[in-house]
């Protein structure tokens, strides 16, 4: 099966700065990849997806990248705020196929003021 | 308002004594799962439904029962808990195949 691997598990940046969100996917035939925010008390939330036919999507601040021939994918957030504040979650799947989401273990971001 | 409710929020139980985590969305969707969230962990799926009377195993289903009965109801069901199913548990609905997961707001369940 899919296997996600995410890093770092902590990521601490100053207000302003950006931060990067890295995860690495087993399975080639995976081509969904979203990225969930969780706040603390809260469920995900999905605040950014990509699809494999496609390499970088932006919306805002947030975007996300992708290297099919690495399987690797990335979360980056620029001008980070201090509601950015908030543990991240990669995830990887084959849209269309039975199986759910496999999601990495998740990035505890923290923007310091 | 487009939503994924749990009943209930925070359970304390002991070991053995059956329960019930109940799952509601109401936005149509075909397609409900469950996940535990674990320290260190990250979420793992226990078991996923299609459809009305149409579930499977996730990654994880060892101790964990649901059904299906109604499209917009897919209860989570411990016939007899154990520490080790002490965790935070939400239930997520998809419609179809493809798209984005929503996300109930959790049951945080302790065992002991």
């Amino acid at each position: 099966g899919e296997n996600v691997e995410q890093h770092p598990s902590t990521l601490s940046v100053q207000e302003g700065d950006s931060a990067v969100i890295k995860c690495t996917y087993s399975d080639s035939a995976s081509n969904y990849f979203p990225w969930y925010k969780q706040e603390l008390g809260k469920g995900p939330q999905l605040i950014i997806d990509i699809r494999s036919n496609v390499g970088e999507k932006k919306d805002q601040r947030i975007a996300v990248t992708l290297n099919k021939t690495a399987k690797h994918f990335s979360l980056h957030i620029t001008e980070t705020q201090p509601e950015d504040s908030a543990v991240y979650f990669c995830a990887a799947s084959i849209e269309g196929g039975a199986d759910g989401l496999t999601f990495g273990k998740g990035t505890h971001l923290i923007i310091q003021p | 308002e487009a939503q994924v409710t749990q009943n209930p929020r925070y359970l304390i139980t002991v070991t053995g004594k059956k329960l019930t985590v109940t799952c509601s969305q109401n936005m149509n969707h075909e397609y409900m799962s469950w996940y535990r969230q674990d320290p260190g962990l990250g979420l793992r799926q226990i078991y996923y439904s299609m459809n009305v009377e149409v579930t499977d195993k996730g990654d994880v289903p060892e101790g964990y029962k649901v059904s299906r009965k109604e499209k917009r109801n897919f209860p989570l069901i411990l016939e007899s808990p154990s520490p080790n199913q002490t965790s935070l548990y939400f239930c997520a609905s998809r419609r179809g195949r493809e798209g984005e997961q929503y996300f109930g707001p959790g049951t945080r369940l302790t065992v002991t």
